[in-house]
């Protein structure tokens, strides 16, 4: 199985500060299709999740701008340009280019 | 609006069956993949199962010979039957579509004596 490392896994940042995760993967997420299928989830505390980026770098529907993903091969990253308080919960990568799609650890970001 | 609504979750003794069902609207389920992905208690989330439109179906290997996904077009319905539960399968169940960009409310599944 492909396995997805985040770091870092707790991540307190002061509110209108940027925040960056990143997300490595065990083999390149390229698949045969040419696609890299990485994306990012957000889960706020008593919520399901909610997908934020999808295929590496596009923003889905209703997501602040604020919130960009980059990253290629096995490196990725998302970034937060100013924390918000409603920024506050658990971020996951997740790949699904490899079955088992696989999740990141999650990172839990709150707040200083 | 797209909307994902789960139900079937409980609490369920170690060797005993559940069945779980999405059922979906506001878009057409039969031109989607559908998966389900739970989230133990203080742990991450876990791809559980996944089938596409169509109907290859995929699962994850804990649970692979234990649980069988299904889908309905016709009811716009996903649905989850779970056999053999063990302790390890406690976690909130969610329904998503396709590659999760939409997700359900959940559906606690309970498996303890």
């Amino acid at each position: 199985d492909v396995v997805m490392t985040q770091s870092p896994l707790s991540l307190p940042v002061t509110l209108g500060q940027p925040a960056s995760i990143s997300c490595r993967s065990s083999q390149s997420l390229v698949h045969s299709d040419g696609n890299t299928y990485l994306f990012w989830f957000q889960q706020r505390p008593g919520q399901s999740p909610r997908r934020l980026i999808s295929k590496v770098s596009n923003r889905d529907s209703g997501v602040p701008d604020r919130f960009s993903g980059s990253g290629s091969g096995t490196d990725f990253t998302l970034k937060i340009s100013r924390v918000e308080a409603e920024d506050v919960g658990v971020y996951y990568c997740m790949q699904g280019t490899h079955w088992p799609y696989t999740f990141g650890q999650g990172t839990k970001l709150d707040i200083k | 609006e797209v909307q994902l609504v789960e139900s079937g979750g409980g609490l369920v003794q170690p060797g005993g069956s559940l069945r779980l069902s999405c059922a979906a609207s506001g878009f057409t389920f039969s031109s989607y993949g559908m998966s389900w992905v739970r989230r133990a208690p203080g742990k991450g989330l876990e791809w559980v199962s996944f089938i596409t439109s169509s109907f290859t179906i995929y699962y994850a290997d804990s649970v692979k010979g234990r649980f069988t996904i299904s889908r309905d077009n016709a009811k716009n319905s996903l649905f989850l039957q779970m056999n053999s539960l063990r302790a390890e399968d406690t976690a909130v169940y969610y329904c998503a579509r396709g590659f999760a960009a939409t997700w359900g409310q959940g559906t606690m599944v309970t498996v303890s004596s």
